[in-house]
């Protein structure tokens, strides 16, 4: 059962540009909203995370956009870069379930 | 500090067999969680444990199961292995009792091979 879905896919930025992956959950009981990037033979790393009651949160280059009543969040890469290149899996979560998307694969092109 | 390390990192088994992974927590860490990887599924929940307790579990069979020891380190087992099982094993550690809800720190992951 998909709880979280993620788009797009892939994508592909020119160095410098905005990369905007989107997410859209189901569950209201979820509370906190991570987003997680992950490098080939690395586990994934909590890069930015958001709760319900705020927004925006920018930290960085990076920003979370959170709407409560689309039930959808997104996250924007400023300035994107080379070393950007990664997946990026958003997740939903509260104290008793965790579920995430299917995963963002971004290549930041130099 | 140390991260999340989990052993073996890599591991191939054949079918009906079954694997012990390991996972020892960032030191001081109370709370262990278990994520399955794959290219179809996705990041998937498996369990969390903390105080040697398993505080949640997700929708896997019972095949699937773990265990946490006093010392926070926690191990995960599958029996009966099926070619299915073949993923990235997960593991991530939270300093707090709130577990899922916390920041959580994964490690590198054991790959598993099913054959």
């Amino acid at each position: 059962q998909q709880q979280v879905k993620q788009s797009p896919q892939s994508l592909i930025v020119q160095k410098g540009g905005i990369s905007i992956i989107n997410c859209a959950y189901e569950n209201t009981a979820f509370d906190y909203f991570p987003w997680y990037q992950q490098f080939p033979g690395k586990g994934p790393a909590l890069l930015i995370a958001i709760r319900p009651d705020v927004s925006e949160k920018k930290e960085g280059r990076f920003t979370i956009s959170f709407n409560k009543s689309a039930k959808q969040f997104s996250l924007h890469i400023m300035d994107s870069q080379p070393g950007d290149s990664a997946t990026y899996f958003c997740a939903a979560r509260n104290n008793n379930d965790m579920r995430f998307g299917a995963g963002t694969r971004l290549t930041v092109k130099p | 500090k140390a991260g999340v390390t989990q052993t073996p990192r890599y591991l191939i088994k054949t079918r009906g067999q079954q694997v012990t992974l390991s996972c020892s927590p960032i030191s001081g860490h109370r709370s262990v969680s278990w994520y399955q990887q794959t290219p179809g599924q996705g990041l998937q929940f498996l369990f969390e444990y903390f105080s040697e307790t398993q505080r949640n579990k997700g929708n896997f069979p019972g095949r699937f199961s773990g265990r946490q020891f006093s010392n926070s380190r926690s191990e995960m087992n599958v029996s009966t292995l099926e070619l299915g099982d073949s993923a990235l094993y997960l593991c991530a550690s939270s300093s707090t009792s709130r577990g899922l809800a916390d920041t959580q720190y994964f490690g590198p992951g054991t790959r598993l091979t099913v054959l």
